[in-house]
C-alpha cells in the first residue's frame, strides 16, 4: 500500500540558512500534520492542514511556515534555520481530522 | 492539561514472555487513544487504537491494548514477546474536534532479550 513520502531524506544546511520540506500524503488523504522529534524526545505538533487550510497550530517556530497544495502535498519552510532546529521532522497523514495519523519516514535536518 | 505518560523507560523482557508497556492519560474529554513503533532511524508506524466500544484493542502484529477508564490507563500488551519487537514504543492521545494534533508519551524501549 502506498505510505506517505518525504524528501529529501537527509539534509544538512548551515546556520541562517533556509530549508524546504516536502511532504506527499497517502492517496485520498485530505489531512497532513507536521512534527519535529528532537534527539531522544518525543515528537512535538507542529501544524496541520485540512483541505488546503490551516486547521491546528502547535509550537512552530515564527521562522518556519507551511502551506498545503491543491493536490494536498504540503511543504514546510524553514528559515534562519539555528543549531537547535536540527531534529527528525515527520510529516503524517490521515482521511480526515482527527482519523488516524499515518507516518512518513521523515526528514532528518541538520543545522551546522 | 492534556497529557500522556509513559513510566518505563525502558521494559526488559525475555523471548516468548508476555510484555506489558504501560501509558496512562490526562482526563479531559472523550480522548482517542493509539500506540506507534518506532525503529532506528524508521518512522512512526500505527500499531493500534482506541475510539470508543470493546476495552480490548487489537492490532497489528499481535499487540493489544487495554483501555481502562477508571484508572485512565491504555496499556499495551502481548503474550509471547519476539526478538523483532525491540523498539521504541509511544502512546498518543488525540482529543478530537477541533483539536487534530497527535499528544505523544515520552517513549518506552521495549528490549527483548533472545
Amino acid at each position: 500500500a502506498a505510505g506517505v513520502i518525504q524528501s529529501p531524506r537527509h539534509l544538512i544546511k548551515e546556520k541562517r540558512e533556509t530549508a524546504t520540506l516536502k511532504c506527499y500524503p497517502i492517496p485520498r488523504h485530505d489531512t497532513v500534520y507536521w512534527y519535529q522529534q528532537g534527539p531522544g524526545q518525543d515528537p512535538q505538533f507542529l501544524i496541520s492542514f485540512y483541505e488546503k487550510m490551516q486547521s491546528d497550530k502547535g509550537s512552530i517556530p515564527d521562522r518556519f511556515s507551511a502551506q498545503q497544495f491543491s493536490d494536498y502535498h504540503s511543504e514546510l519552510n524553514m528559515s534562519s534555520l539555528e543549531l537547535g532546529d536540527s531534529a527528525l521532522y515527520f510529516c503524517a497523514s490521515s482521511l480526515g481530522p482527527g482519523q488516524t495519523q499515518y507516518f512518513g519516514p521523515g526528514t532528518r535536518l541538520t543545522v551546522l | 492539561a492534556q497529557s500522556v505518560a509513559q513510566p518505563e523507560d525502558q521494559v526488559n523482557v525475555a523471548e516468548g514472555n508476555p510484555l506489558t508497556v504501560k501509558c496512562t492519560y490526562s482526563v479531559s474529554g472523550n480522548p482517542y487513544l493509539f500506540w506507534y513503533v518506532q525503529y532506528p532511524n524508521r518512522g512512526l508506524q500505527f500499531l493500534l487504537k482506541y475510539i470508543t466500544g470493546d476495552n480490548l484493542v487489537k492490532g497489528s502484529y499481535g499487540f493489544e491494548a487495554e483501555f481502562n477508564k477508571s484508572q485512565t490507563s491504555f496499556h499495551l500488551k502481548k503474550p509471547s514477546a519476539l526478538v523483532s519487537d525491540s523498539a521504541l514504543y509511544f502512546c498518543a492521545v488525540n482529543y478530537g474536534g477541533a483539536t487534530n494534533k497527535l499528544i505523544f508519551g515520552t517513549g518506552t524501549l521495549l528490549a527483548v532479550q533472545p
